[in-house]
């Protein structure tokens, strides 16, 4: 069965540092990986997919990489805002599943302080 | 619509009561699916719609759960005799046609509470 973990739970860092999150997932055979951003009281945000035979992507000031023969990928957040306060969430899709259910971590609360 | 539509934004009922949550996809969205987020842990997936019918119902954890879809839009998940640990926020979220390269666009969520 596969299971998705984030580390750490809650992070929190003042504005304009570089930050780095990280989900890691048990069965390497996925077919992609996303990284949502949650804000209170709304739904999920997509930010960035990536593809199982991609290594990273990127927008603006975020950096997903993927490392899927071991398991892992990081969020990198540069330069770091307090708008970037949200609950991060990193999700995959099962290689060989019958649908594109998304299979969740527990996410990271970040608190960017001005 | 503009985006995913969820009603209510929040319900609050006593243990043992029968409950109704609503699901707007995106107009044209032919996938729908329901997930559960309790408090402090990711969404867990319930159960997926392709058009009217339920083609996959892995994730609904008992059988007081139930959802419909039946005209391919709007879509209803429906929990009986409500326990105190059903108490979560349900989303919803919809997809053009349910491929593997398809974004999942979510509703805000529905937050039930069981007295």
């Amino acid at each position: 069965k596969q299971e998705v973990t984030q580390i750490p739970a809650a992070l929190s860092v003042p504005e304009g540092e570089n930050l780095v999150l990280n989900c890691s997932f048990t069965d390497s055979a996925i077919y992609n990986l996303q990284w949502f951003r949650q804000d209170p009281g709304k739904g999920l945000t997509s930010l960035l997919l990536i593809q199982s035979s991609q290594r990273e992507q990127t927008s603006g000031r975020l950096n997903a990489s993927l490392d899927k023969s071991s398991g892992r990928s990081t969020l990198y957040i540069a330069a770091s805002q307090p708008g970037d306060s949200a609950t991060y969430l990193c999700a995959v899709t099962r290689y060989g599943g019958a649908t594109n259910k998304l299979i969740f971590g527990t996410g990271t609360l970040l608190a960017v302080q001005p | 619509g503009a985006g995913v539509s969820q009603t209510p934004s929040n319900k609050v009922t006593e243990k043992g009561k029968y409950v109704e949550l609503r699901c707007d996809p995106i107009s044209g969205h032919t996938a729908l699916y329901w997930y559960r987020q309790s408090l402090g842990q990711g969404p867990e997936f319930l159960i997926y719609f392709q058009g009217t019918g339920a083609a996959d119902d892995s994730g609904l954890p008992n059988d007081r759960f139930f959802a419909v879809r039946p005209e391919g839009s709007v879509s209803t998940l429906k929990i009986q005799r409500t326990e105190r640990g059903d108490s979560a926020v349900y989303l919803c979220a919809s997809s053009l046609a349910g491929l593997f390269t398809d974004t999942q666009y979510f509703g805000p969520g529905t937050r039930l509470t069981v007295l």
